[in-house]
């Protein structure tokens, strides 16, 4: 499986800023997925990005709030905007790749916003 | 009510005791089934999948998919400390560029 690192690992943002998180893969991959993890929650989707294309936002999330760049097979960004501390998550990037257990999600290490 | 359900623990055991961790689910269209292990502060590692019905074995785990109850467990033999961890379960409709729902996840530890 490919391997997936993101940057900052963790932050602290002043609410109104804005924080770009940046995600690598190894290896060529045609979709990354965007998923966040708050406190005491699932993990949950906020868009699919394929390369070339607008991301797909899921219901309860837009582009304005969390935009989102995929400028090539290897790498993708997400932007959460105009922060305020509700936005203090994990948030972890993923991708489709063929592993030991085939096609399937494997995710990166995350990265650990906290908004005051 | 959530897609999937699956209590957040915690949930102690000591170490040699089997673990048995489930999830209930709601949307009768998922037919992928998968366990994912977090570590503190760590990203999900997926841990098994299966497809459908029925039992899939690897080592010390086995993952277990009831659809007619739509009801998934996972058995832990022989825990271990560095069992000790938050187990996710997601399931999705279909295979690979498919988004996954999660439960909540299960926080267990596992006491020497």
């Amino acid at each position: 499986s490919a391997v997936i690192s993101q940057k900052p690992s963790r932050d602290i943002c002043q609410r109104g800023t804005s924080l770009t998180i940046q995600c690598q893969v190894d290896s060529q991959v045609t979709m990354m997925f965007w998923y966040r993890q708050q406190p005491g929650q699932s993990l949950t989707l906020i868009a699919t990005a394929n390369q070339g294309s607008e991301a797909t936002y899921e219901s309860g999330f837009v582009i304005d709030k969390f935009p989102i760049s995929r400028p090539n097979l290897t790498f993708s960004t997400l932007t959460v905007s105009n922060m305020s501390p509700e936005d203090s998550s994990i948030y972890l990037c993923s991708d489709t790749t063929s592993g030991a257990m085939g096609d399937t999600q494997y995710f990166g290490p995350g990265t650990r916003l906290t908004v005051l | 009510q959530k897609e999937v359900e699956q209590d957040p623990g915690p949930l102690s055991v000591p170490e040699g005791a089997i673990v048995s961790l489930n999830c209930t689910y709601s949307n009768s269209a998922f037919q992928y089934f998968m366990w994912y292990r977090q570590y503190s502060r760590k990203g999900p590692e997926l841990l098994m999948y299966t497809y459908s019905s029925g039992n899939k074995e690897d080592g010390r785990f086995t993952a277990q998919v009831d659809k007619s109850s739509k009801y998934i467990s996972l058995f832990i033999r022989d825990s271990q400390p560095s069992d000790s961890a938050t187990y996710l379960c997601a399931m999705s409709a279909s295979f690979g560029n498919e988004k996954l729902t999660f439960g909540t996840g299960t926080r267990l530890t596992i006491i020497p």
